[in-house]
């Protein structure tokens, strides 16, 4: 399988720009996703294939990278981005990452 | 606008069995490739399985291969998962998920249900 790394949490100022890594254990190409899940709901598509931003997710949300190192920036935060971010690889068996959980200061 | 409903979780001994549904509506439900994601509490998310549109074919995580079965009524637009020899590691949501195009399989998630909590335990 795929092992997907990503920091466990970051805290960051309304305002700010936030960077969120996930790293794969082998190259997946751009075959790289990422959700957005708020407490107590189900996960939502934010970025698919690397960089494409999914229809009604604000343009302050991008993605970047290709094989093994991807970003998801946030740009600017706003408190309404409180939530637990996953990367997923598509490029074998589905994987996810451990999740990054954003908190505002 | 598409909907998936999942129902059928409770709360089940070691070794039983559960069946769950996920009713979809929406979108032409025997066009795409669905699957099944899980959620352990506190925990990440876990790929568990996937069918194409079609249902000829089937994949699973290993830890569930052979337990559990994935299968799709295309008349009825609805997605199931049935889960024998339950374990307390089974213990989760589990979400119902639409690939994102018709016709090709991209095993990425789309869309997602509201899930359904299935607790494993004595």
């Amino acid at each position: 399988d795929t092992v997907l790394t990503q920091s466990p949490a970051l805290a960051v100022s309304p305002g700010e720009r936030v960077t969120i890594s996930c790293r794969a254990s082998e190259s997946v190409s751009t075959l790289m996703h990422w959700y957005q899940q708020k407490p107590g709901q189900q996960p939502t598509l934010l970025i698919y294939l690397a960089s494409n931003l999914e229809s009604g997710v604000p343009a302050r949300f991008s993605g970047s990278g290709s094989g093994t190192d991807f970003t998801l920036t946030i740009d600017p935060v706003e408190a309404d981005d409180t939530a637990t971010y996953y990367c997923q690889q598509s490029w074998n068996d589905p994987t996810f990452g451990g999740g990054t959980k954003l908190e505002l200061k | 606008e598409v909907q998936l409903v999942e129902s059928g979780g409770g709360l089940v001994q070691p070794g039983r069995s559960l069946k769950l549904s996920c009713a979809a509506s929406g979108f032409t439900f025997s066009n795409y490739y669905m699957a099944w994601v899980r959620q352990a509490p506190t925990k990440g998310l876990e790929w568990v399985a996937s069918i194409t549109n079609s249902g000829g074919s089937t994949y699973y995580r290993d830890s569930v291969k052979g337990r559990f079965t994935i299968s799709r009524d295309n008349a009825k637009s609805t997605l199931y998962l049935q889960m024998d020899s339950l374990r307390s590691e089974d213990t989760a949501t589990y979400y119902c998920t639409r690939d994102p195009t018709e016709g090709i399989v991209e095993d990425w998630f789309a869309y997602w249900g509201q899930g359904t909590l299935v607790t494993v335990s004595s």
